[in-house]
């Protein structure tokens, strides 16, 4: 399994671009990369998935470079309703095998 | 997507009793997972749940501590048995549709045991 590694915290300020890093040495070939959003008392909440080079959604931006030993997660100008604990999970398409990071705790100040 | 919903939102139990929480799928989905999620950590796998086979357990959990029903493609129970404080934890489902790019999760069922 692809373990994974997190920032365990960032500190950003509203109206700044927060690149959040996974690394993931061991990924296998047919691996995914998907980040998740956690709020307190909710349960995780899917941002985006990606396989290699970049993914753009209305929310996020995924960069995943040719070695996919790694992958940056950019929030475009986060607000104060960003703070929340951000997840990298790597596993292949259909989940029979998956790891969950530790999470990386965000907290945007004003 | 797909929305998913779980009963209890939250318990208070008393240790040796036992406790299933229901999860519910707005629509039909080829698995269901299972985890716990202890305060301020990351989320641990207990089961995968496919319709039809018996739930697949993760390392250090068990099917008599954990037994986990799926009786048809939009509904799984888990019952948390013979409960201690050690199991008081926030207990999470999600779900994975063959069509879907990724899990889906419920609100979590947050568990405190006495």
């Amino acid at each position: 399994l692809a373990k994974t590694t997190q920032p365990i915290s960032m500190d950003s300020y509203e109206g700044q671009e927060v690149n959040i890093t996974c690394s993931h040495n061991n990924i296998a070939t047919n691996d995914y990369i998907t980040w998740y959003q956690q709020f307190p008392s909710q349960g995780p909440r899917f941002i985006i998935q990606g396989y290699k080079t970049k993914v753009t959604n209305e929310v996020a931006s995924l960069f995943i470079p040719a070695d996919r030993k790694s992958s940056t997660l950019s929030l475009p100008r986060v607000s104060l309703s960003d703070t929340a604990v951000y997840y990298c999970l790597v596993g292949d398409y259909n989940f029979n095998k998956f790891y969950f990071g530790s999470g990386t705790k965000l907290n945007v100040k004003p | 997507s797909a929305v998913i919903s779980q009963k209890p939102s939250r318990d208070i139990c008393q240790r040796g009793t036992s406790l299933t929480i229901q999860c519910q799928v707005d629509s039909q989905v080829t698995m269901m997972f299972w985890y716990r999620q202890q305060p301020g950590q990351s989320l641990t796998l207990i089961a995968t749940a496919n319709q039809g086979s018996e739930a697949t357990y993760e390392s250090g959990f068990v099917i008599d501590k954990f037994p986990i029903s799926r009786p048809n493609l939009t509904f799984s129970t888990l019952t948390v048995s013979n409960m201690s404080p050690e199991d008081s934890s926030i207990y999470l489902c999600s779900a994975h549709g063959s069509n879907q790019e990724t899990q889906y999760f419920g609100p979590g069922t947050r568990l405190l045991v006495l």
